[in-house]
């Protein structure tokens, strides 16, 4: 069965520090792999998404993440958070002929100054 | 260009009752998603619509059922609520079926079953 896992439900980081998010996934085969951002009272945001190719992708407001095969990750990076990255972000994936996003449960990001 | 738009905002209903959701999609978007999002959880899909026919469905029993217009515009129908329908319910557009196109998501309705 398909499964998106994001082992940290709630990250606190220094504005300014580094930042990585966690995500795990089991499919079937390699899917393809986003990470949307949710603000309290929002609908949910595309940060960044990986189809093929090179395996670092670069998004929206300085997000990078990086798809490791061997691992089944998709981890989140940011060199360098700002207090308005404070959000839920949510890892999906979805089979390339599918029709329905697998989330992960989320990680709640507070940014402290 | 309009975004996706989902009305309304909130609403709270009794157990038992049946409760109407409405999306517009992105325009020139033919396919539209369903999920619902429980307190603390990620979105879990509900169903798809796809040039106004049913386009693959969650794990979700018959009493959520839905409907996509000709403007591709949909709604979501819930009857016999129950308090585990709680729940943010978000609408994403895509220009077309299929896991390439990205999925725009409205704000989401949130219902309060009690």
């Amino acid at each position: 069965a398909q499964s998106v896992t994001q082992p940290d439900i709630h990250i606190t980081v220094s504005e300014g520090a580094s930042l990585e998010l966690r995500c795990n996934y089991s499919y079937g085969a390699t899917p393809y792999l986003f990470w949307y951002v949710q603000s309290p009272g929002q609908g949910l945001q595309l940060l960044l998404k990986y189809f093929s190719g090179d395996t670092l992708v670069q998004g929206i407001k300085g997000f990078e993440a990086e798809f490791k095969r061997s691992q089944s990750s998709f981890n989140l990076r940011k060199p360098s958070v700002h207090w308005s990255d404070a959000a839920e972000y949510f890892c999906a994936v979805i089979h390339t002929t599918g029709n329905q996003f697998y989330f992960g449960t989320g990680t709640s990001l507070t940014v402290i100054p | 260009e309009t975004g996706v738009t989902q009305s309304p905002t909130h609403l709270i209903k009794t157990r038992g009752q049946q409760v109407t959701l409405r999306c517009s999609s992105q325009s020139g978007h033919n396919t539209v998603s369903w999920y619902q999002q429980a307190l603390g959880q990620g979105p879990q899909f509900i169903f798809q619509y796809y040039r106004e026919e049913e386009n693959g469905r969650g794990n979700f029993p018959p009493r959520f059922s839905g409907l996509q217009f000709p403007n591709y515009s949909s709604e979501l129908n819930v009857n016999a609520l129950e308090l585990d329908d709680s729940a943010l319910y978000l609408c994403a557009s895509s220009p077309q079926r299929g896991g390439a196109y990205e999925q725009y998501f409205g704000p989401g309705t949130r219902l309060t079953v009690t």
